[in-house]
């Protein structure tokens, strides 16, 4: 079945650091690919999304491209920010958006 | 419109309690989805409306679990005869899709219910 396996956390990195998070998928066909983030106290944000093979979504800083041929669609960001601390999902589109668990990102000041 | 309304935004009942929540979806959206979400994992799907129709119901969704949507406007969760395993926030979301030739428009979350089975 369809499914999505992201990097286990929590994930602790200094501010300005380099982000790299991890997410490969299993889907029939070319699903829509999505990172979604949940700051603390609040609900389910979209962040980025691409919907084709080499699509790149951006925002915020944060970028993830659609690598079809390793099925991944790792969240990257340059330098983060402490307002950066929530918990980002990494989330296929197949008729219905499918999460994968979670990775908590802890950024340090 | 501000978005997608979920109510009670925390709920706490005793084991074997029925409880209802309800979700307002953005006015134009025509399909509403229900997720839950336990701690440490992602949301999982639990079913959708097209309009009043309920299109797919996951196997997560027990006989003790049903949902609504009387009118393709707001919809209703209601969990007969709570049980501990059931602790979780539940969450709403709504989409436009299903109009037109786009295959997808993104969704919109509301805030959550977080239940609390004692």
């Amino acid at each position: 079945g369809n499914s999505v396996t992201q990097m286990e956390g929590p994930v602790t990195l200094s501010e300005e650091a380099f982000l790299t998070i991890n997410c490969t998928y299993t889907a029939t066909g070319y699903p829509s690919l999505f990172w979604y983030v949940q700051y603390p106290g609040e609900g389910l944000q979209l962040l980025l999304k691409a919907t084709k093979a080499d699509d790149k979504g951006s925002n915020k800083g944060f970028e993830a491209t659609y690598r079809k041929e390793t099925t991944s669609f790792h969240l990257e960001k340059g330098s983060v920010q402490v307002s950066d601390s929530a918990v980002y999902f990494c989330a296929l589109y197949h008729g219905k958006i499918i999460f994968g668990k979670g990775t908590r990102l802890h950024i340090l000041p | 419109d501000t978005g997608v309304s979920q109510d009670p935004r925390h709920k706490i009942t005793k084991r074997g309690q029925n409880v209802t929540f309800r979700c307002d979806p953005i006015s134009e959206h025509n399909r509403l989805y229900w997720y839950r979400q336990t701690l440490g994992q992602g949301p999982e799907f639990l079913t959708y409306f097209q309009n009043e129709a309920q299109l797919e119901k996951s196997r997560l969704l027990s006989d003790r679990f049903s949902a609504e949507r009387p009118k393709g406007s707001f919809s209703t969760l209601e969990i007969q005869r709570t049980e501990q395993g059931d602790s979780a926030m539940y969450l709403c979301a709504s989409s436009p899709e299903g109009r037109g030739p786009s295959p997808f428009y993104g969704y919109t979350f509301g805030s959550g219910t977080r239940l609390t089975v004692v």
